[in-house]
């Protein structure tokens, strides 16, 4: 069945620095591929996506490209802030419309 | 704040017990999915409504139910509560029921059982 599969955490990190969270995907079709981001004691929120292959999603200064070729979508910023300490998810589009959820990438970014 | 609301925020309770958890969803959105979220599995699709009725299953447990209401907001019915049930309890919202519909999700309800 489709899955996703990303790295796991937890990730720790200075201000300032370029962070790289790995994604890849295994699914029968061409699904949308998501990103969502959880702070704690809060629920999921998206934080970008894409829906078909090269399409880059972008926001907050967040990144990910749609690779068809390598089956990734992996989040990139140049340049992360104590305030992106998050569990980051990715996600694909399932064949009934429901969100498949990689395990989550536990984000901290020390001062 | 997402608009999709969650009661109660948290739930304890024993074993063998049964818990009703609720979910509005943001104005004018049609379909609610609940999922779970634990340590063991993470986060999994339990159940998908649309406009009232049931849409999509995916992992839920037959002791698990759910509906949704003719005003759309939904409750998720669990019954002969386990220690394995304990988690987090998404619900989420959305206009549609296409994959490119954005879900936005409630604050979720912790349940513990002991």
């Amino acid at each position: 069945g489709d899955s996703v599969t990303q790295m796991e955490g937890p990730v720790t990190l200075s201000e300032e620095a370029f962070l790289t969270i790995n994604c890849t995907y295994t699914a029968t079709g061409y699904p949308s591929l998501f990103w969502y981001v959880q702070y704690p004691g809060e629920g999921l929120q998206l934080l970008l996506k894409a829906t078909k292959a090269d399409d880059k999603g972008s926001n907050k200064g967040f990144e990910a490209t749609y690779r068809k070729e390598t089956t990734s979508f992996h989040l990139e910023k140049g340049s992360v802030q104590v305030s992106d300490s998050a569990v980051y998810f990715c996600a694909l589009s399932g064949s009934q419309g429901n969100l498949i959820f990689g395990k989550g990438t536990k984000l901290s970014v020390k001062p | 704040d997402s608009g999709v609301t969650q009661t109660p925020k948290h739930l304890i309770t024993a074993t063998g017990q049964r818990v009703t958890l609720r979910c509005s969803p943001r104005s004018g959105d049609l379909s609610v999915y609940w999922y779970q979220q634990s340590l063991d599995q993470g986060l999994q699709f339990l159940i998908q409504y649309y406009n009232g009725e049931e849409r999509a299953k995916g992992n839920i447990l037959e002791r698990f139910s759910a509906q949704q209401f003719p005003d759309l907001h939904s409750e998720l019915n669990l019954s002969s509560l386990e220690l394995g049930d304990s988690a987090l309890y998404f619900c989420a919202s959305s206009v549609g029921a296409s994959e490119y519909n954005e879900q936005f999700f409630g604050p979720g309800t912790r349940l513990t059982v002991l």
